[in-house]
């Protein structure tokens, strides 16, 4: 199985900051990797596909960056509407796997 | 819109079996491979099983291998889950998900989840 380590696990951040979110793949998956949104009791959005293409409707502080085993999501101007959690798949194999997932907290 | 809405979540006992449900509309819904993956309380997301826009393919993970089965009617616009000898390290939040074509710019992404039905497995 292609194991995917996000971090950080938790994140407090301020509205205006840059926030940055990391996942690493134990082997490559090219750019075979999605980053998503969700909030508690919702179903999870789709932010980025092939590790930097937005997704249709997402706004452009969100945007991902990586290849191979790094990857990366940066929020550049966090909003009220973006604290969430975030996780990130890869689909490089029709068996996914998931990063454990990062939640962006008021600080 | 797209909308994908599961049922069946509910309460069962070790060894005992339920059946889920994914009702899509907003699609056509037999152009789309679906996937079914869990959230346990506390944990990371869990892929479970793909099958291929057409029922003919069917992939699952280890841990359910044997004993979920994943099935679709493509004329309901329903995706199943049939899940047997459940465990209490079943209980999760189950959600269906639709799969990107492969004429999609984002194809084999999953691009749209349900907001996912509880199974609680408990004696």
């Amino acid at each position: 199985d292609i194991q995917m380590t996000q971090s950080p696990s938790t994140l407090s951040a301020s509205v205006g900051d840059r926030v940055t979110i990391t996942c690493r793949a134990s082997q490559s998956i090219s750019s075979w990797l999605a980053w998503y949104q969700q909030k508690p009791g919702k179903a999870p959005k789709l932010l980025i596909y092939k590790a930097s293409s937005l997704a249709s409707g997402v706004p452009s502080r969100f945007s991902g960056i990586g290849s191979g085993t790094d990857f990366t999501l940066t929020i550049s101007s966090l909003q009220p509407d973006d604290f969430a959690t975030y996780f990130c798949q890869q689909y490089h194999r029709y068996w996914r796997t998931f990063g454990q997932g990062t939640k962006v907290e008021i600080k | 819109q797209v909308q994908l809405v599961e049922s069946g979540g509910g309460v069962a006992q070790p060894g005992r079996s339920l059946r889920l449900s994914c009702a899509a509309s907003g699609f056509t819904f037999s152009g789309f491979g679906m996937h079914w993956v869990r959230q346990a309380p506390g944990k990371g997301m869990e892929w479970l099983a793909v099958i291929w826009y057409d029922g003919r393919n069917k992939e699952y993970a280890d841990s359910v291998e044997g004993r979920f089965t994943i099935s679709r009617d493509n004329s309901k616009n329903t995706l199943y889950l049939q899940m047997n000898s459940l465990r209490a390290e079943d209980t999760a939040v189950y959600h269906c998900a639709r799969e990107a074509p492969a004429h999609y710019v984002s194809s084999g992404v999953i691009d749209y989840w349900g907001q996912g039905t509880l199974v609680t497995v408990s004696s």
